[in-house]
């Protein structure tokens, strides 16, 4: 699976949008990018994954650039229970998802 | 409703004892997974299953064991022969893979601790 690098800590004004990188440059042709957030001592919860095009669902959109090498995960107008460690992983089919230690998002009232 | 239940949330053990979680499913899902979580590390994988009677070990497998006789069920044993058996653990499941791709759903999880 592709290594993917996420910053540790973003912050976010409520009612804002939230904006999450993900770099995963070594990302092979037939690995998705996933996404999935944790909110404190709770299980994680799927937001969205895609392979080449952009996606959007009810929580949010997730853009992929061109190349692949990097996405970004927006919440277009984060809440405060939108506070979370937000996850990306690179993976074939879902099955062996390795979650690194991701983004902790905090949105701010 | 559908969802994942794992019981109980909280769990004590002593040093040396084997102790089993339970993580049952009713979304008709084929594939289960067990994962561990340590305090502000991300997940890792110890043990999934496809189907029925057939289990894979994941990237942690050592001194746990599972089993998988039932399609809802999918029990995680921390043996005595796990060094460092206190941590969160969290079971998920998903539609088997067919040449597409799958979103996992998580349980709720149990926090383990061992003394």
């Amino acid at each position: 699976d592709a290594k993917t690098t996420q910053p540790p800590s973003m912050d976010c004004a409520e009612g804002r949008a939230a904006n999450l990188p993900c770099n995963h440059s070594t990302i092979s042709g037939n690995e998705y990018v996933y996404w999935y957030r944790q909110i404190h001592s709770q299980g994680p919860q799927y937001i969205i994954h895609g392979l080449k095009n952009n996606e959007t669902n009810e929580m949010a959109s997730l853009i992929i650039t061109e190349d692949r090498k990097s996405s970004t995960l927006i919440l277009p107008h984060a809440t405060l229970r939108d506070t979370a460690v937000y996850y990306c992983i690179a993976e074939t089919s879902g099955s062996r998802l390795t979650f690194g230690e991701g983004t902790q998002l905090t949105v701010n009232p | 409703d559908g969802g994942i239940t794992q019981s109980p949330k909280y769990l004590f053990r002593k040093e040396g004892q084997n102790v089993t979680l339970s993580c049952e499913q009713n979304l008709n899902h084929d594939a289960m997974y067990w994962y561990r979580q340590d305090p502000g590390q991300g997940l890792r994988l110890i043990y999934y299953s496809q189907i029925v009677n057939d289990f894979q070990k994941g990237d942690i497998a050592e001194g746990y064991s599972v089993s998988r006789e039932k399609k809802e069920s999918f029990p995680l044993t921390v043996t005595s022969a796990q060094k460092n058996p206190t941590a969160f653990y969290l079971c998920a499941s998903s539609r088997r893979r067919t040449g597409s791709s799958y979103e996992q759903y998580f349980g709720p999880g149990t926090r383990l601790t061992v003394t």
